[in-house]
Parts: C-alpha cells; structure tokens; sequence
C-alpha cells in the first residue's frame, strides 16, 4: 500500500519563479492538507482540499494557491517566489470520518535563491 | 485560536532511561491532540493521538501519552529509551471542527545517548 507520495523531492529556482508541487495522497483517504516547514520550525498550514475545493487556509498569501483532482491528488503552486519561500513543503493526507490523524510525505525541498 | 508549547528545545537522556517530552496546548472545546516524529530530512511519522476516552494513549513503537484536561498537557513518554529514538518531535492540536488544520509546536529534539 503506497503511502504519501511527492514529486519532485528537491528544487532550486530564482525570485520571481513560480512553482509547482505535487502529491498523491494514501490509498483510501481523499482530503489534501500542505504545509510549510521552515528550516528549525514545526510545519504551518497552508490549506486543505476536499472534494476538488479549499475548504481551509491559513495565513498564507494569494500567492499560494492549489488545486485537488478527481483521483484525489493535488497541487500546490507558489508564484512569485521570495526567497523566504524557501522551505520543506509537506502534503498531508487523511479521510474524511477516519480517526482524523494525517498521513505525510517525505516532503519537497524547495529553495529560492 | 489554537495553539501548542513545546518548552524544551532539546531532551537530552541516556539509553534504557525513562523519556518524556512535555506539551501544552490551548485550544477552544475539544481538543483532538497528537504527537508525530521527524527524522532528518524526512516527512512526519505519525505516533499517537489524543481524540476522547481514557487520558493514557497507547502508540507505535512504544510511546504513550497521558492527557491532562485540567493542566491542557499532553505529554509523551516511552519507558525505556532507545538511541533510534533520538529525532525531532512534535505535539500537534487541532479543533473538533478544523478538520486536517493541525497547529504544530515547535519541536523537541530528543537525544538519546549510548
């Protein structure tokens, strides 16, 4: 049973950049949560989908932005990269009425220069 | 709002020796409560939740935690620490309404020497 999978697993871009994340949630679970890790901190939430829309963000800026398809599997997309942008960024995924712990990736590395 | 204090940055304890991990938390209603591991470079290993019924959780590779309403902790211990435990760990809460939406503390980082 595959659990979380993200692609790609490292990148580097420059200011400016736009990015894009991808994850696969674990067989059975059908809601996507991201998060941002900052290097030395706990992650923070960025959003979550369910059923093809956001259903809760955090305080993230419009410049992060996401999509969920029909398979359950999601996109993040940062535009405009600063280079405090730089972090792990982990997909989170869970079923709705499950026990209500998330399951995460491995996590992308992204870092702006 | 919710919020998780994890007031040691880093735990430092001897191999065989008894581990615990302190949390706070404040949260409105109910909290549902976890605890999850980071290895270096690695996504979050979930251990043990807090959700209702009996305050000492049971979780994977030993690790338990005691839920205390009264104090707002939830504190995660193992008996006898093991040098594959040393990683980072993290205390999370989240509403009963806020669905996926966890807020994480800051991290412990245990240390456990031979």
């Amino acid at each position: 049973d595959a659990g979380v999978t993200q692609s790609p697993t490292h990148l580097i871009k420059t200011r400016g950049q736009q990015v894009t994340l991808r994850c696969s949630p674990k067989s059975g679970h059908d809601t996507v949560s991201w998060y941002q890790q900052a290097l030395g901190q706990g992650p923070q939430f960025i959003f979550q989908y369910y059923e093809e829309e956001e259903r809760q963000r955090g305080n993230f800026p419009d410049r992060f932005s996401g999509h969920q398809f029909p398979n359950y599997s999601s996109e993040l997309n940062v535009n405009a990269l600063l280079l405090g942008d730089s972090a792990l960024y982990l997909c989170a995924s869970s079923r709705q009425g499950g026990g209500g712990e998330l399951f995460f990736g491995e996590g992308s590395r992204l870092t702006v220069l | 709002a919710q919020s998780v204090a994890q007031p040691e940055d880093q735990v430092n304890v001897a191999e065989g020796n008894p581990l615990t991990v302190k949390c706070t938390y404040s949260v409105s209603g109910n909290p549902y409560l976890f605890w999850y591991v980071q290895y270096p470079n690695r996504g979050l290993q979930f251990l043990l939740k807090y959700i209702t019924g009996d305050n000492l959780v049971k979780g994977s590779y030993g690790f338990e935690a005691e839920f205390n309403k009264s104090q707002t902790s939830f504190h995660l211990k193992k008996p006898s620490a093991l040098v594959s435990d040393s990683a980072l760990y993290f205390c999370a809460v989240r509403r009963t309404d806020s669905w996926g939406k966890l807020q994480f503390g800051a991290g412990t980082q245990v240390v456990v020497t031979p």
